[in-house]
């Protein structure tokens, strides 16, 4: 079945530690997105992938690093540096960066203790 | 400033009765407007989406509207199956790059 897979569902960090989301796609889709998702707001992208090696910024990239080194991948890495990361993750993707819909995986539930 | 507006923000319903979801915009550059759908704690699922003005998605007891300013997600004869948070979703040239700009969400409960 072809689709976009999260994991963990859940994951559980520490103030001062760095955790990574996985995100795989077998879509053969070109385009990659990590949105956030909070009580009462709308989705806000963190950072998007339009083609292997390369990245962009999107509207709340701090405290986040991604890489893009194969088709199929786009980890997210919380750092210790965003302050409030307690949130719902979400990656997409999408055939193109253009006007192509976006399909969401099923998301990953991150809390700080 | 660019904006997506969804109203209500929460609607309850009878397995039945038919309504309406509002999305309403402020982007410039309109390249498409997106409808999903997201259960709790999971990733939403694409519905429709909608180019210009006039146009019309149906899929089953949803049809959704577009005008210059606003989407409309009608939702005819609901099942309680049809609860869920609907998104709206517009993609817009903002200050020269493709972004898709999302609503905060429609709670629809629909009780049997």
């Amino acid at each position: 079945d072809g689709g976009i897979t999260q994991s963990p569902k859940y994951l559980f960090r520490k103030e001062g530690q760095n955790v990574t989301l996985s995100c795989e796609q077998n879509l053969n889709h070109d385009a990659m997105y990590w949105y956030r998702q909070d009580p009462g707001q709308g989705l806000r992208l963190i950072y998007y992938s339009q083609i292997v090696n390369d990245f962009q910024k999107g509207d709340i990239a701090e405290g986040y690093s991604v890489s893009r080194e194969k088709k199929e991948s786009f980890p997210l890495t919380v750092t210790s540096a965003q302050k409030n990361p307690t949130a719902f993750y979400l990656c997409a993707s999408s055939i193109s960066r253009a006007t192509d819909t976006q399909y969401f995986g099923p998301g990953t539930r991150l809390t700080v203790l | 400033e660019d904006q997506v507006t969804q109203s209500p923000e929460a609607l309850r319903l009878q397995e039945g009765e038919s309504s309406s979801l509002n999305c309403s915009y402020t982007v410039s550059g309109l390249r498409g407007l997106f409808w999903y759908r997201q259960d709790p704690g999971k990733g939403p699922e694409f519905l429709f989406t909608l180019y210009s003005a006039g146009e019309e998605k149906e899929k089953e007891r949803l049809k959704a509207t577009l005008t210059k300013k606003e989407s409309f997600l009608h939702i005819t004869a609901p099942k309680p199956e049809d609860s869920a948070t609907y998104l709206c979703a517009v993609q817009a040239v903002i200050q020269g790059a493709q972004k898709l700009v999302f609503g905060q969400g429609t709670r629809l409960t629909i009780n049997p």
